[in-house]
């Protein structure tokens, strides 16, 4: 089946440093990739959607310039998150669906733990 | 807009007893639900879809458009059932989710 991997698992970073997170399909072209962000005991929040070759769309309420967001190929995305702020730290989760217009599954990376100190 | 309200956060139930989880969702095209689960330090998984009609791990629903819903429902908890469960809604090309219900099943 569709695998989505995400990497890292976890992340601790300083206080002004930026983070990168990847997003890869290991099975399947994804066209389309989402960002989530989950608070702790909190549903999932989408941050942003992005698609191959284009730039991402971002909700309302987040921040394009601190959360960038690429995605360069078909089975990649990336989040960055700059300048990083200790409420950042949160559990950040990706999601990708491939591009077969017959399957609407989408499927979700591990998450990756980010925690500013 | 599209929204999804799960009402409860925390469901808890003898092992054996019926289950539903409630969920109500607000979109003005044709929606699209699924069901995911998420067990204890586990990925997110999909566990029902509303397009396919079909039963996983005994987990049913049912689209109700007049409603607005699509609860989850179990006749039989089991222990195992125990996790996170999230009811969530595609469209705009985007997946929303509902702030989730904990089922809890005791022994």
């Amino acid at each position: 089946g569709a695998v989505v991997s995400q990497h890292p698992s976890w992340v601790i970073c300083k206080s002004g440093t930026s983070v990168k997170i990847e997003c890869r399909s290991l099975d399947f072209q994804a066209t389309t990739m989402f960002w989530y962000r989950q608070f702790p005991k909190q549903s999932l929040m989408l941050m942003a959607t992005s698609n191959e070759g284009s730039k991402a769309t971002y909700e309302q309420g987040v921040e394009k310039d601190k959360f960038l967001i690429n995605h360069a190929s078909l089975t990649l995305s990336t989040l960055t998150v700059t300048s990083a702020h200790p409420e950042d730290s949160s559990f950040y989760i990706c999601s990708a669906r491939g591009g077969d217009g017959t399957n609407y599954g989408y499927t979700f990376g591990s998450g990756t733990r980010l925690t500013v100190v | 807009a599209q929204r999804v309200t799960q009402p409860e956060k925390l469901l808890s139930v003898f092992k054996g007893a019926p289950v539903e989880l409630k969920c109500n969702y607000s979109y003005s095209g044709s929606p699209e639900l699924f069901w995911y689960v998420q067990y204890s330090r586990q990925r997110l998984q999909l566990l029902l879809r509303h397009i396919s009609r079909e039963s996983i791990k005994g987990f049913t629903a049912d689209l109700n458009k007049g409603e607005t819903s699509f609860h989850l429902k179990k006749p039989f908890a089991q222990e195992e059932d125990s996790a996170m469960y999230y009811c969530a809604l595609n469209g705009f090309q985007k997946l929303v989710f509902g702030t989730g219900t904990r089922l809890l099943v005791s022994p």
